[in-house]
């Protein structure tokens, strides 16, 4: 089945700095790349997603890039705020007989420092 | 997209009750998706439950602990059976939306005592 590693598990910037978060993926059929953001107590938030026919998406200060080639997918915030704390999880997406399935990365710790 | 009510919030149940878990849709959704957190973990998925059909479970979870029921395409539930303190987690349900992205009940703190 489909093995998802996220790196770094824990990441602290000054506020303004930017922030990158990498997955990898194992299983080549994947096709959906999303990233949720999850504050204490909360449920995941999606925040952005990219699918397998795209390389780069990009949101006001968040962006994914997907490289299909390499199986892995990174996570860019720029001109980061306190409130960009929180846990992020990469996931993704099953094709083939396992569709549907999200699998998650371990989760990231980012610490934004006033 | 697809809005969830996931009930109940938080629970305190002793070792050896059982709790189920309930997730009502506003739209009809073909899969449910179940999964658990445990503390500062990230989310593991449990089972996927379609409409008429058994639920089907990942490795290393099993209906007799889990056992699911998704009796139209709007509602599921989970309970989770003979508990142990092991099985204090967060548990949430997930349906695919319509852009094709994936929301989250607002899930269900579960402590055993």
């Amino acid at each position: 089945g489909e093995n998802v590693e996220q790196h770094p598990s824990t990441l602290s910037v000054q506020e303004g700095d930017s922030a990158v978060i990498k997955c990898t993926y194992s299983d080549s059929a994947s096709n959906y790349f999303p990233w949720y953001k999850q504050e204490l107590g909360k449920r995941p938030q999606l925040i952005i997603d990219i699918r397998s026919n795209v390389g780069e998406k990009k949101d006001q200060r968040i962006a994914v890039t997907l490289n299909k080639t390499a199986k892995h997918f990174s996570l860019h915030i720029t001109e980061t705020q306190p409130e960009d704390s929180a846990v992020y999880f990469c996931a993704a997406k099953a094709g083939g007989t396992s569709y549907g399935k999200l699998t998650f990365g371990q989760g990231t710790i980012l610490t934004v420092h006033p | 997209s697809a809005v969830i009510s996931q009930k109940p919030s938080r629970d305190i149940c002793q070792r050896g009750t059982s709790l189920t878990i309930q997730c009502q849709v506003d739209s009809q959704v073909t899969m449910m998706f179940w999964y658990r957190q445990q503390p500062g973990q990230s989310l593991t998925l449990i089972a996927t439950a379609n409409q008429g059909s058994e639920a089907t479970y990942e490795s290393g979870f099993v209906i007799d602990k889990f056992p699911i029921s998704r009796p139209n395409l709007t509602f599921s539930t989970l309970t989770v059976s003979n508990m142990s303190p092991e099985d204090s987690s967060i548990y949430l349900c997930s349906v695919e939306t319509g852009a094709g992205g994936y929301t989250f009940g607002s899930g269900t703190r579960l402590t055993v005592v």
